[in-house]
């Protein structure tokens, strides 16, 4: 079955710290994958996207970067955290014509 | 570029009345259209698309939205909102590469 598997569901983390967020699919190849962030109050701000390994777009700079190390793994990091990195990150597979599929999210906490 | 606008921050709506969603979206030809939806600390669920034919599409949880070309619109519809569907919702816009812009979402408060 095709599902989308995002973790840790919740972490804290001090200013200056680093982070890693992992995204994974199964059940498809070379999908495109995007990683989201809410703000409370705020809508979806598209972060990252990638189409294929290896293949990164920023839409907005920040103190995040993201990598597509194999197919079916997206992940976050930061080298060091920051207050406003604080929010709930949300990855997302592409399924086309199917609209989006979401993971279940990881709420930050920057303290 | 497209883009959408959900012109309602926050809906507050008794149990078991109807609940009506806008959505407006800009985009140059003809869009895919999404509604999803957000329970708190959740990911999104896909609530209904349009893609063409019938402009009048249902969904899950007895949702449906009506495409509107003349008006830009594609606005989400439930004639008696149950306690359960306090939510965010979000209205989405796509083209052909599938790449989907969001609104900046409803906030739907459900009242005993």
């Amino acid at each position: 079955s095709q599902t989308i598997h995002q973790w840790p569901a919740t972490l804290v983390q001090p200013v200056g710290s680093p982070l890693s967020l992992e995204c994974t699919v199964e059940g498809t190849s070379n999908p495109n994958l995007y990683w989201y962030r809410q703000a409370a109050g705020r809508g979806l701000q598209l972060l990252f996207y990638s189409v294929g390994i290896g293949q990164i777009s920023s839409e907005v700079p920040q103190n995040l970067s993201a990598s597509r190390p194999q197919d079916r793994q997206f992940i976050l990091s930061s080298k060091k955290l920051l207050l406003s990195d604080s929010g709930f990150y949300l990855c997302a597979w592409d399924r086309g014509p199917y609209g989006y599929t979401f993971g279940s999210g990881t709420r930050l906490t920057v303290v | 570029a497209q883009s959408v606008t959900q012109p309602d921050i926050h809906i507050t709506v008794s149990e078991g009345a109807s609940l009506e969603l806008r959505c407006n979206y800009s985009y140059g030809a003809t869009p895919y259209l999404f509604w999803y939806v957000q329970s708190p600390g959740q990911g999104l669920q896909l609530l209904l698309k349009y893609f063409s034919g019938d402009t009048l599409v249902q969904g899950i949880k007895g949702f449906e939205a009506e495409f509107k070309r003349s008006q830009s619109s594609f606005n989400l519809r439930k004639p008696s909102v149950h306690w359960s569907d306090a939510a965010e919702y979000f209205c989405a816009v796509g083209g052909n590469d599938y790449k989907l812009s969001f609104g900046a979402g409803t906030t739907v408060t459900v009242r005993a």
